[in-house]
C-alpha cells in the first residue's frame, strides 16, 4: 500500500462549488504539506502543518483552507472553486525540519469549469 | 529568501546520450539539496540528495555534487534511457528556513 494517499484522484466540478481534497499517510510523519502544480510554474506551497495544532499559510493560500484532523490526515478545501484553481494538487509529508526528504502522494487532478 | 533556479526544458536527447540539468541556488548557511523526479501520472519521488558541501548524491546512474563555491547542484547521467523521460525538480531545505524550496522543473524527453 502507498505511504501517502490522496482522494479523489480526479475531480471535475463547477465554479462556486465547495471541494475537499483529502490526504492520508502511514509514514508516521508529523509534517504535512499541500502543493499545487501548474505547467511552467513548478510546485507552489499552499499550506503546511508541522503538527496537529500547527497550521501555516504558504505562498498561495488565498481561496484555500485546510484541516489537520489527526497526525495522519490533512485535508485541503476550496470554499468556492474558480477556474484558475484548475491544477494538479499534491500532498507531501516529512519527518523533520532541516534536511529531511519529502514524500509525495500521487496527486489529485482538479478541473473547475 | 531561498530560491532555486534550474534550466528550462524540455531537454530532448537520444538514448545513451549524456545528460546535464543545471541547478543553482540562493540560501543562507548550508542547506540540504535534493533532486526529485516525477514520472508521467505520478507524484514526485526523491532521486538523490546531498547534505553538505562537496557531497555527491547518486542513484540509478544519476549523480549531483554539492558545490558551495558555485552554489550549484547539477544533475548528470552518463547514458540516458527512454525510461528516464520525466520531469526533474531541484530543491533545497534548510538555509534558514523550514520550508522547502523547489525549482520550476525540467522536462526530459529521451528518444529511442
Amino acid at each position: 500500500d502507498a505511504d501517502v494517499t490522496q482522494t479523489p484522484r480526479n475531480r471535475i466540478t463547477k465554479t462556486g462549488k465547495r471541494i475537499m481534497l483529502e490526504c492520508s499517510q502511514t509514514k508516521g510523519h508529523d509534517r504535512m504539506y499541500w502543493y499545487r502544480q501548474d505547467p511552467g510554474l513548478g510546485l507552489r506551497l499552499i499550506y503546511y502543518s508541522f503538527d496537529v495544532k500547527d497550521i501555516n499559510k504558504g505562498e498561495i493560500s488565498d481561496g484555500y483552507s485546510v484541516s489537520r484532523q489527526a497526525q495522519a490526515k490533512f485535508s485541503l478545501s476550496l470554499e468556492s472553486a474558480i477556474p484558475n484553481q484548475t491544477a494538479l494538487y499534491f500532498c507531501a509529508t516529512s519527518a523533520l525540519a532541516g534536511s529531511d526528504t519529502q514524500y509525495f502522494g500521487p496527486g489529485t487532478r482538479l478541473t473547475v469549469l | 529568501g531561498n530560491s532555486v533556479t534550474q534550466m528550462e526544458g524540455p531537454v530532448t536527447l537520444s538514448e545513451e546520450a549524456f545528460l546535464t540539468i543545471n541547478c543553482t541556488y540562493t540560501a543562507t548557511g548550508y542547506p540540504s539539496l535534493f533532486w526529485y523526479v516525477q514520472y508521467p501520472g505520478e507524484g514526485l519521488q526523491l532521486l538523490l540528495k546531498a547534505t553538505k558541501a562537496d557531497d555527491k548524491g547518486s542513484n540509478k546512474g544519476f549523480e549531483a555534487t554539492y558545490r558551495k563555491e558555485t552554489t550549484s547542484f547539477h544533475l548528470e547521467k552518463g547514458s540516458v534511457q527512454v525510461s528516464d523521460s520525466a520531469v526533474y525538480f531541484c530543491a533545497l531545505r534548510g538555509g534558514g528556513s523550514y520550508i522547502p524550496t523547489f525549482g520550476r522543473g525540467t522536462s526530459l524527453i529521451v528518444h529511442p
